[in-house]
């Protein structure tokens, strides 16, 4: 089964710098996603990707995808102390029988921006 | 703007006892989720929901879990005899349209102790 494994697992950063985070994936995608997550709250969508895109931008995200590598990394700059949470990367694929899709999620990344 | 709820927040019961985990999925959306999340591990899948069957479901889900929507709006994880390997964050998921690519809205979990 495909599952996608982010780096690093645990991430510290000062406040102002760049935060990347990497996902990698075994099998073909139809899209991947990337969530947040706050300390025992639930996941929240922050952008998707789709598998015939390259990159995308969202306010301070960028994230990147290359089908060749399997691999997708999520940038976000200046970072703020707020920014602070688990970032999951999620491979989807299709379901047989127009049965939807399937989200897999790898271990994340725990994220922490100092102030 | 629409959001999954899901009840209760946090539910504690004796080992052996059936639990009833409860999600109303945004009102127009097509498939339903529920993961879980182990404290500190990754998210896991457990089943997917579309057209009121399961269209798959992983090893997690064996004969203790069932789902249901008895009537149209709310969407429940029974486990039958809780285990102390139940205790978890569980999340209820839904999505509109599966091949547009969209996003999953997930609910805030139900957090288990199983005791």
């Amino acid at each position: 089964s495909q599952q996608g494994e982010e780096d690093p697992q645990a991430l510290s950063i000062q406040e102002g710098e760049n935060a990347t985070m990497n996902c990698s994936y075994k099998t073909s995608i139809n899209n991947l996603q990337w969530y947040r997550q706050n300390s025992g709250r639930g996941l929240v969508h922050l952008i998707l990707i789709r598998s015939n895109e390259r990159e995308k931008h969202s306010g301070r995200l960028r994230v990147t995808l290359d089908t060749s590598k399997k691999s997708s990394s999520l940038l976000i700059t200046a970072s703020r102390a707020a920014d602070t949470a688990s970032y999951f990367c999620a491979t989807v694929r299709s379901l047989n029988n127009n049965a939807g899709n399937m989200l897999t999620f790898g271990g994340g990344t725990r994220l922490m921006v100092k102030p | 703007e629409p959001e999954v709820t899901q009840t209760p927040s946090h539910q504690v019961t004796q080992m052996g006892q059936e639990v009833i985990l409860r999600c109303v999925p945004i009102s127009n959306h097509l498939y339903f989720y529920w993961y879980r999340q182990i404290l500190g591990q990754k998210v896991e899948f457990l089943v997917s929901f579309y057209n009121n069957e399961i269209s798959e479901k992983s090893e997690i889900f064996d004969d203790q879990f069932s789902v249901e929507r008895p009537d149209g709006s709310n969407f429940t994880l029974k486990i039958r005899s809780t285990k102390l390997e139940d205790s978890a964050m569980y999340f209820c998921a839904s999505i509109l349209r599966e091949r547009m690519n969209t996003e999953a809205f997930f609910g805030q979990g139900t957090r288990l102790t199983v005791v």
